[in-house]
């Protein structure tokens, strides 16, 4: 059972362009909804969160759009950068340690 | 920094063969992961343990043991390698509410 479904697969964008990533979820119970950037030859690394009660978060040309009521959320990478081509990954996450549920991922790849 | 160390890049196994995936962490972490990452599958958790000695089931723990024997380390056990066990193994610890998932760089496993 699937239960974080991420899209696009693979997404190709050009330098300057922005980038959207979306996840929706099924679990009403999740309460944590990180996004893992990932390079080739290395593990995930966290690259932003949100919690269910804010609707948006933003750092720097990262922005995290939340809809608790469609039980979706999407990651807009503004201005993307050639430095941006990776995998990207939704998670959901339940409960005090953190134990996540991961989308299939994104390979992005920003052309110069 | 938070460093979680896998002790294998690479690792190619014989079918049957009984393999230990170790990790270790240098943060005092009370919580570690094992995920296993396949394309299009995005990351599967396979087992977690939020103390020593003590170890819980996640999506996908058939054909798959682990130990936590120390606080720091948390290995993963196959105990009869198969083809269909071929994949990047990556470990993950956290600390709790409000701190993020932190990675490896991931042992990719060949079992032929």
């Amino acid at each position: 059972q699937q239960q974080v479904k991420q899209s696009p697969q693979s997404l190709i964008v050009q330098k300057g362009g922005i980038s959207i990533i979306n996840c929706a979820y099924e679990n009403t119970a999740f309460d944590y909804f990180p996004w893992y950037q990932q390079f080739p030859g290395k593990g995930p690394a966290l690259l932003i969160a949100i919690r269910p009660d804010v609707s948006e978060k933003k750092e720097g040309r990262f922005t995290i759009s939340f809809n608790k009521s469609a039980k979706q959320f999407s990651l807009h990478i503004m201005d993307s950068q050639p430095g941006d081509s990776a995998t990207y990954f939704c998670a959901a996450g339940l409960g005090a340690a953190r134990q996540l549920t991961f989308g299939s991922g994104t390979q992005l790849t920003v052309l110069p | 920094d938070v460093k979680v160390t896998q002790s294998s890049r690479y690792l190619v196994k014989r079918t049957g063969e009984k393999v230990f995936l170790e990790c270790v962490q240098d943060m005092d972490h009370e919580n570690m992961f094992w995920y296993r990452q396949d394309p299009g599958l995005g990351l599967r958790l396979i087992y977690f343990s939020y103390d020593v000695k003590m170890k819980e089931k996640g999506d996908i723990p058939e054909g798959y043991s682990v130990s936590r024997e120390k606080k720091e380390r948390f290995s993963l056990i196959l105990e009869s390698a198969s083809t269909n066990q071929t994949s990047m193994y990556l470990c993950a610890t956290t600390g709790g509410n409000n701190s993020p998932l932190h990675f490896g760089n991931g042992t990719r496993l060949t079992v032929t």
